[in-house]
């Protein structure tokens, strides 16, 4: 079955520093879903990306669709105490139901 | 305003009890969702539903079952409760016209199974 794979695990860093979280698909996906989840709390909405090498930005966030569909990228520009949270990617095939990466747990140091 | 709420937040239950975890939504969404959390594997999902009387098997559905009787409800029931079920379990809805479209989340049903 479609497996999404997300890297890295954990990332630690100072604030001001930049973050990138990335994902890869086994097969093409029709879409991809970021989600945040701050600790003790739950996954929250950020963004959807549907069309091949799409960029969008929601200030300092930046997400990336890949050419062939398969991966997909958050970046975040200096970050902040607040960014702090596990950043997970979700991706669909032809359903609806979206298949989540094991998350990317983001630690900001102030 | 419309929600989705979990019930109960917290349950500890012992080994082989039936339990059921409650999920209602209020926005009429068709899609609704069950996913698992568990450190180190992230959401993993369960069972799904595409509207009334559909249910579709997820990624762990074994042990587990749902019905979906009403656009408001998807219930998750686990028939033997087993320790390996000892998980935060996460219900979502979402749209779904067209595409999945945007899961909107409860606020997570904490089972610890004994």
């Amino acid at each position: 079955g479609q497996q999404v794979m997300q890297i890295p695990q954990y990332q630690h860093v100072q604030e001001g520093e930049d973050f990138t979280t990335y994902c890869n698909s086994s097969t093409t996906l029709s879409n991809i879903q970021w989600y945040k989840q701050r600790p003790g709390g739950h996954p929250v909405f950020l963004i959807q990306l549907v069309k091949s090498g799409e960029v969008k930005k929601q200030k300092r966030l930046t997400f990336q669709f890949g050419e062939a569909k398969k991966n997909s990228s958050l970046h975040i520009t200096a970050t902040q105490t607040t960014d702090v949270g596990t950043y997970f990617c979700a991706g669909s095939g032809s359903g609806y139901a979206l298949n989540f990466g094991k998350g990317t747990s983001l630690l900001v140091t102030p | 305003d419309a929600e989705i709420t979990q019930s109960p937040r917290h349950k500890i239950t012992e080994t082989g009890r039936q339990v059921t975890l409650a999920c209602h939504q209020t926005w009429n969404h068709n899609n609704m969702f069950w996913y698992r959390q568990d450190l180190g594997h992230g959401l993993r999902l369960i069972h799904y539903s595409y509207g009334v009387q559909d249910t579709n098997k997820g990624e762990v559905s074994d042990g587990y079952s749902v019905s979906r009787s009403n656009t408001e409800d998807l219930p998750l029931t686990l028939e033997s409760a087993a320790s390996s079920q000892t998980s935060v379990y996460f219900c979502a809805s979402s749209t779904g016209t067209g595409g999945p479209g945007e899961l909107f989340f409860g606020e997570g049903s904490r089972l610890t199974v004994l």
